[in-house]
C-alpha cells in the first residue's frame, strides 16, 4: 500500500506553546489528506479534511482556529495546534488516500504522540 | 445512534479458534467498507477491504451485508499474533471508525 510519513512522532511541550505536525504522502499525490485524534482507549475521530490548495473542513466540534491546517502541495499537510493545553494532550495520526487506488483506501501515518505539560 | 458500532470486547481466545467481529453502520448511502487493524499505541494498518460479494485473505473472511448494514471479519486458526484491536471503517464522503473490538489471543 502507499506510505505516508509524520513527524515528529512525540513530542512534549509546556502548556500555551504551539506545535506543528507533518504529514507526508511519499509515494503518490494526495489532493485530500485527513487529520483524526485518538485519546487513550478510544477510536479515532476525524477533526478535519485538509484540500489541497484550499480551506480544510472541520468536523463539529473542532475548533479551526485552534487547530490550524495547511496543505500547500500535493504531498505535504500540516496540523498546527496552537496555545496547547493538556486536554490536547493526545494521538494525532494523519491520513490519506491514493488516487490510483479505486476503492478510496485510505492510509495512515505512524502518528504523533502529544503530551501536553 | 452513533454512526458506526462495534462491541468493544475484549475477546479471549485460545490459539487455533475461529473469532468472529461485527460492526453495524448507520448510514445507508455509505460506499465503501474496510477492517483495520490496530496495535497498541501504534496507527491503524489495513486489513481489508470489504466488497459486496465477500472477500477472503488466507486466514480473513470479510463479508458486507448492505440490506441489514452490516460488516463482519471472521479469523480462523487465531494466532497469538493477530492480538491487537481490530476496528470496521465505514466511508461515505469521509472516513468513520468504529470504537474497534480488542482481541486476546492466549496460548
Amino acid at each position: 500500500g502507499a506510505v505516508v510519513s509524520q513527524h515528529p512522532s512525540w513530542v512534549i511541550c509546556k502548556s500555551g506553546t504551539s506545535v506543528k505536525i507533518e504529514c507526508r504522502s511519499l509515494d503518490f499525490q494526495a489532493t485530500t489528506m485527513f487529520w483524526y485524534r485518538q485519546f487513550p482507549k478510544q477510536s479515532l475521530m476525524l477533526m478535519a479534511t485538509s484540500n489541497e490548495g484550499s480551506k480544510a473542513t472541520y468536523e463539529q466540534g473542532v475548533e479551526k482556529d485552534k487547530f490550524l491546517i495547511n496543505h500547500a502541495s500535493l504531498t505535504l499537510s500540516t496540523l498546527t495546534v496552537t496555545s496547547a493545553h493538556p486536554e490536547d494532550s493526545s494521538f494525532y495520526i494523519c491520513s490519506a488516500r491514493d488516487p490510483s487506488e479505486s476503492y478510496n483506501e485510505q492510509f495512515f501515518g505512524p502518528g504523533t504522540r502529544l503530551t501536553v505539560l | 445512534r452513533k454512526e458506526v458500532e462495534q462491541d468493544p470486547g475484549p475477546f479471549n481466545v485460545p490459539e487455533g479458534a475461529t473469532v468472529a467481529f461485527n460492526c453495524t453502520y448507520s448510514n445507508s448511502a455509505s460506499q465503501s467498507f474496510f477492517w483495520y487493524r490496530q496495535d497498541c499505541r501504534k496507527e491503524p494498518k489495513l486489513l481489508m477491504s470489504v466488497y459486496s460479494s465477500g472477500n477472503e485473505d488466507g486466514r480473513f473472511t470479510a463479508q458486507l451485508n448492505r440490506a441489514s448494514q452490516y460488516i463482519s471479519l471472521l479469523i480462523r486458526d487465531s494466532k497469538l499474533s493477530d492480538s491487537a484491536t481490530y476496528l470496521c471503517a465505514v466511508n461515505t464522503d469521509k472516513l468513520i471508525f468504529g470504537t474497534g473490538t480488542r482481541l486476546q489471543v492466549f496460548p
